[in-house]
């Protein structure tokens, strides 16, 4: 069946470093690809799509490339900030279900 | 526009107890889905709808039943609670969004525990 495997959290950084988390689906077909963020307390918002093979999805200054060749779909920022403390979900849409990874927490020290 | 709303916020039960979550969207969207999150176990689907009076079964759906009567509302129903239904549920609509993109908006929660 489909699923997506992301890295286990949590990770830690300081203010201003670089930050990536992994993320690979297996689907057939050609699935389209989210990262989703959730801030204590609250729901999930949508961050960023992208809906075909090399697609790039940006929001915030956050990025991640669909890679059709790899099955990845790698969340990326140039300099995180504080206020980037949250829990970031990878997830696939394919044949009208939304699946989820298990989420990586992510703390920025400043 | 209120968006995705879901009602209760927060609900104890006993063993064997029966309850009613709604989820309510105001977008018009086609699409509807009941998640539940656990700690380490991400969000798992329960049940989802395509559409006015269809629904169907998602990853984890045994011990839940679900109706899509309206366009706008989703029932997640809880026939005879048990402790593992312990979780935060949450409830997503899919649709156009702001510019007409396909988006998917949640709602704020609801946390169920089960003594």
């Amino acid at each position: 069946g489909n699923s997506v495997t992301q890295m286990e959290g949590p990770v830690t950084l300081s203010e201003e470093a670089f930050l990536t988390i992994n993320c690979t689906y297996t689907a057939t077909g050609y699935p389209s690809l989210f990262w989703y963020v959730q801030y204590p307390g609250e729901g999930l918002q949508l961050l960023l799509k992208a809906t075909k093979a090399d697609d790039k999805g940006s929001n915030k200054g956050f990025e991640a490339t669909y890679r059709k060749e790899t099955t990845s779909f790698h969340l990326e920022k140039g300099s995180v900030q504080v206020s980037d403390s949250a829990v970031y979900f990878c997830a696939l849409l394919k044949d009208d279900k939304i699946i989820f990874g298990k989420g990586t927490r992510l703390h920025i020290l400043p | 526009n209120a968006g995705v709303t879901q009602t209760p916020k927060f609900r104890v039960l006993k063993t064997g107890q029966s309850m009613t979550l709604l989820c309510a969207q105001d977008m018009n969207h086609e699409y509807m889905y009941w998640y539940r999150q656990d700690p380490g176990m991400g969000l798992r689907l329960i049940h989802y709808s395509v559409g006015e009076g269809t629904t169907a079964k998602g990853e984890v759906p045994d011990g839940y039943n679900v109706s899509r009567l309206k366009k706008q509302n989703f029932l997640l129903g809880l026939e005879s609670a048990a402790p593992s239904q312990t979780s935060v549920y949450f409830c997503a609509s899919r649709g156009p969004g702001t510019g007409g993109r396909e988006t998917q908006y949640f709602g704020p929660g609801t946390r169920l525990l089960v003594l």
